[in-house]
C-alpha cells in the first residue's frame, strides 16, 4: 500500500518568513495529494490540494508543487503570521485509499 | 451548513463496555471513513465505504467494526474498549471529486 513521509516533524519560523514543508510517496499510482492543517482539538482542514496532472498550485499565500517523477511533493507557505500556527498533514491517494503523513508541527514567532 | 456531522462529540466509555459512534453526511457522498487519532499523530484510516462496499485496513483490530445502513450514516461500534482505544475519531466523506470532508470528530475516553 501506499507510505507517505513528511518532513519535518517540527518547524520554528519567524512571522514573514517563509515554511516548506516535504512530503515523499511509494506508489506512482498516488494521484491527488491534500494538504491538511489541524488546529489544537479540531478537524483537518483542506488547505490546498493538487492532482497528478499538474505541477504547480497556488492560493495566495500558499503554494504546493509536485514532482511526480521523483514522488515528492511540497507545501510552500510565504509571509508566515502567528495564524499559520499548527499542525500540518500531507497525504496522498490512491482510489478511496488516503495516506496521511506523520505530521508537521509549525510555530509562527511573532 | 454541517455537512458532515459526528455524535456525540465527547463520548466516556467503561473499559470492556460497547459503545457506537455516529457520522452522518448531507453531502450525498459514496465514500464514508472512519479514522483514529491520537495526540500528535496522523489520523489513522481504521476502514471506508465505498457505497455499500466495506474497505478494513490490515491491521485494525477486530475490536472495531463498522456499519453503513444508508448513503448518509456511518457508525464505529467499539466491542470492547480498552485504555488504547482513547482517541479523537474522525468521520470523513468524498465524492466524484477526491476531495476528503471531515466531521468534527468524537473524541473517546476510556475509564
Amino acid at each position: 500500500g501506499e507510505n507517505v513521509e513528511q518532513h519535518p516533524s517540527t518547524l520554528s519560523v519567524q512571522e514573514g518568513d517563509s515554511a516548506v514543508i516535504k512530503c515523499t510517496y511509494s506508489d506512482s499510482a498516488s494521484n491527488y495529494f491534500p494538504w491538511y492543517k489541524q488546529e489544537l482539538g479540531k478537524r483537518p482542514q483542506l488547505i490546498i490540494d493538487i492532482r497528478s496532472n499538474v505541477g504547480e498550485k497556488k492560493d495566495q499565500r500558499i503554494a504546493v508543487t509536485l514532482n511526480k517523477t521523483a514522488k515528492h511533493f511540497s507545501l510552500h507557505i510565504t509571509e508566515t503570521q502567528p495564524e499559520d500556527s499548527a499542525v500540518y498533514f500531507c497525504a496522498g491517494r490512491i482510489d478511496n485509499d488516503m495516506r496521511f503523513g506523520a505530521g508537521t508541527r509549525l510555530t509562527v514567532k511573532p | 451548513d454541517a455537512m458532515v456531522i459526528q455524535n456525540p462529540r465527547y463520548q466516556v466509555t467503561q473499559f470492556g463496555k460497547p459503545v457506537t459512534l455516529s457520522c452522518s453526511q448531507t453531502l450525498n457522498h459514496n465514500v464514508m471513513y472512519w479514522y483514529q487519532q491520537k495526540s500528535s499523530q496522523a489520523p489513522k484510516l481504521l476502514f471506508h465505504y465505498y457505497d455499500k462496499d466495506f474497505n478494513n485496513e490490515a491491521d485494525t483490530p477486530d475490536n472495531f467494526q463498522s456499519r453503513r445502513p444508508n448513503t448518509s450514516f456511518c457508525f464505529l461500534d467499539i466491542r470492547s474498549p480498552g485504555l488504547g482505544d482513547a482517541a479523537m475519531y474522525l468521520c470523513a466523506t468524498s465524492g466524484r471529486k477526491e476531495t476528503q470532508y471531515f466531521g468534527p470528530g468524537t473524541r473517546l475516553l476510556v475509564l
